[in-house]
């Protein structure tokens, strides 16, 4: 069946640092790919997205590509400031239903 | 316009007791999803309706839970008897779907976190 690998946390940065969460899927077809992010105490929204092989998603900084030749979707960002700590879900949709990676602890220090 | 509301925020109950979450979809979503969230398991699927019909319920635990969803822009989790193993964050999440998700996004209330004690 579907699903997704995500690198385990926590992650730990200094600010201004590069930011890589590494996730890979393995999928029947070409699903879509999202990164949805959960701040403590909050529920899940949903950070950015891509729908088809190639395209990128970006939102706050943050960027992943969809590479349908490594079945990989890595979210990256140039530079994390201490409001990134959170914790980072990638999801894939599989028909009705997200199938989700187990999340990855981001934590930034100042 | 509002997101998915879901209440209450935060309930500690007794075991035994029986438990009520509540959620407000997003007006025009036609598709809802029950989530419970754990340190141990993670993110689990209960239970999905589409147009206000349960559509896969494979994930509710055993028979003590159960979900309705009474019309578009109601739907309650139910837990009866209570037990402590329960306690997690319940989270409720809205979509539009026609065929399938093909890329919407599923948006996602607060949650619920139930503490049973």
């Amino acid at each position: 069946g579907d699903s997704v690998t995500q690198m385990e946390g926590p992650v730990t940065l200094s600010e201004e640092a590069f930011l890589t969460i590494n996730c890979t899927y393995t999928a029947t077809g070409y699903p879509s790919l999202f990164w949805y992010v959960q701040y403590p105490g909050e529920g899940l929204q949903l950070l950015l997205k891509a729908t088809k092989a190639d395209d990128k998603g970006s939102n706050k900084g943050f960027e992943a590509t969809y590479r349908k030749e490594t079945t990989s979707f890595h979210l990256e960002k140039g530079s994390v400031q201490v409001s990134d700590s959170a914790v980072y879900f990638c999801a894939l949709d599989s028909n009705y239903q997200l199938i989700w990676g187990a999340g990855t602890k981001l934590i930034i220090k100042p | 316009d509002a997101g998915v509301i879901q209440s209450p925020r935060h309930e500690v109950t007794e075991m035994g007791q029986e438990v009520t979450l509540r959620c407000k979809p997003i007006s025009g979503h036609n598709s809802l999803f029950w989530y419970r969230q754990t340190m141990m398991r993670g993110l689990e699927l209960l239970i999905y309706f589409n147009n206000n019909v349960p559509i896969d319920d494979s994930g509710m635990p055993e028979d003590r839970f159960s979900a309705k969803m009474p019309n578009a822009s109601f739907s309650t989790l139910k837990i009866q008897p209570s037990e402590p193993r329960d306690s997690a964050v319940y989270f409720c999440a809205s979509s539009r779907m026609g065929r399938g998700l093909s890329g919407n996004t599923i948006y996602f209330g607060e949650g619920s976190w139930l503490t049973v004690v």
